[in-house]
């Protein structure tokens, strides 16, 4: 079965130290993976994706992530929090051959002064 | 990516209505989707619409409730039917690009906030 599991559900953090949400995965396939944002009453944006290539995927804002298929994770990191980072984020897996989505519970990442 | 537009951008409506959610795309997409965010959750599949056939559901979605209409390659609707309180949620569409003929990256629109009193 494939799934996401979002390891947090709250992160907290300071204004300019650095990010760390988690993300793990189970696929059987190779993954397609992907970080979408979503800022409170708004859509969804996309962040960055994997899609087999380098595993360290840099995306926009300054975040980037590591797929690391030993640990079957694809953690979003960013060096410096901003206020504007706060929001829901959400790791995806795309299911192999089906073009769906499949979500995680999501992480909400607060920045504080 | 594609620029994506909902409308409504939010509604509140009485039990029992129905409310039609409008997506549309300002260039020619294969796949479309819609998606359901109920309160403080993820995103969840209702249903993937083709293009000259019927909506493909997922699993706990049916047509019956949540039809769907794709009459062409820029735009879908998704009706929301005889409403309960329990359909109150953010409603999403997006719409798949394509990489060497396989759907990978979906962008999403804003949403349709709806709620059900």
């Amino acid at each position: 079965a494939q799934s996401v599991t979002q390891l947090d559900s709250h992160v907290s953090v300071s204004e300019g130290t650095p990010v760390l949400l988690r993300c793990n995965y189970s696929s059987s396939y190779s993954p397609s993976l992907f970080w979408y944002v979503q800022h409170p009453n708004k859509g969804l944006q996309l962040l960055l994706k994997y899609t087999s290539a380098a595993t360290l995927v840099k995306g926009i804002n300054g975040f980037e992530a590591e797929f690391k298929k030993s640990e079957t994770s694809f953690h979003l990191t960013k060096p410096s929090a901003h206020m504007s980072d706060a929001a829901e984020y959400f790791c995806v897996l795309l299911s192999g051959g089906y073009n769906k989505l499949i979500f995680g519970a999501g992480t909400r990442l607060a920045v504080h002064p | 990516s594609a620029v994506i537009s909902q409308k409504p951008s939010r509604d509140i409506c009485q039990r029992g209505t129905s409310l039609t959610i409008q997506c549309q795309v300002d260039s020619q997409v294969t796949m479309m989707f819609w998606y359901r965010q109920q309160p403080g959750q993820s995103l969840t599949l209702i249903a993937t619409a083709n293009q000259g056939s019927e909506a493909t559901y997922e699993s706990g979605f049916v047509i019956d409730k949540f039809p769907i209409s794709r009459p062409n390659l820029t735009f879908s609707t998704l009706t929301v039917s005889n409403m309960s309180p329990e359909d109150s949620s953010i409603y999403l569409c997006s719409v798949g690009s394509r990489t060497g003929g396989v759907t990978d990256t979906q962008y999403f629109g804003p949403g349709t906030r709806l709620t059900v009193l």
